[in-house]
């Protein structure tokens, strides 16, 4: 099956620090990458959508200028999570699909901010 | 708003216990039901997709089936190695969104 790399998969930092999150589609072109985010013995509650040379959709409630998403090619997005506090604990999970197939998933990022 | 439900929340199996996991749903325009299994710390391993009421697609000891309000995965004399979460999901119609469901945790007892 498609093959997605997430990295790094556990990050611990202070709060106050950006973190970034890098997702990789490593045998086939990603037109489209999401971003989830999960809490324990949640379900995965979608951030937003990444297509490949424009700007990202969130979803409601999710701000923009906390999350940056950069999707730079059409096997790379990025997640920075910037100037991280406590609530911003959890697991990060993307995923990546091209022309409508399923979506193939990362392993996700725990990050603790400390 | 989309909804998707799974039960039970928790399933507790002896080895060659067979049994179904439900996921009923309700969305504006369903393009796919898809079912995704889940490992402790790992994300999602894409397991099947159906598209209309009556499919059905079977994978090893797995069978999901789609009817037009619910959604059933039918775990066949189970194994240990099949405990994970089981996750459903919804795509849209009009875009390539999933909404996923809670999930339901399976654990096989050898």
């Amino acid at each position: 099956g498609a093959v997605v790399s997430q990295h790094p998969s556990w990050v611990i930092c202070k709060s106050g620090t950006s973190v970034k999150i890098e997702c990789r589609s490593l045998d086939f072109q990603a037109t489209t990458m999401f971003w989830y985010r999960q809490f324990p013995k949640q379900s995965l509650m979608l951030m937003a959508t990444s297509n490949e040379g424009s700007k990202a959709t969130y979803e409601q409630g999710v701000e923009k200028d906390k999350f940056l998403i950069n999707h730079a090619s059409l096997t790379l997005s990025t997640l920075t999570v910037t100037s991280a506090h406590p609530e911003d604990s959890s697991f990060y999970i993307c995923s990546a699909t091209r022309d409508g197939q399923p979506q193939h998933f990362g392993d996700g990022t725990r990050l603790s901010i400390l | 708003e989309d909804q998707v439900t799974q039960s039970p929340e928790a399933l507790r199996l002896q080895e060659g216990e067979s049994s179904s996991l439900n996921c009923s749903y309700t969305v504006s325009g369903l393009r796919g039901l898809f079912w995704y299994r889940q490992d402790p710390g790992k994300g999602p391993e894409f397991l099947f997709t159906l598209y209309s009421a009556g499919e059905e697609k079977e994978k090893e000891r797995l069978k999901a089936t789609l009817t037009k309000k619910e959604s059933f995965l039918h775990i066949t004399a189970p194994k240990p190695e099949d405990s994970a979460t089981y996750l459903c999901a919804v795509q849209h119609l009009n875009d390539y969104k999933l909404s996923f469901g809670a999930g339901t945790t399976v654990t096989v007892r050898a």
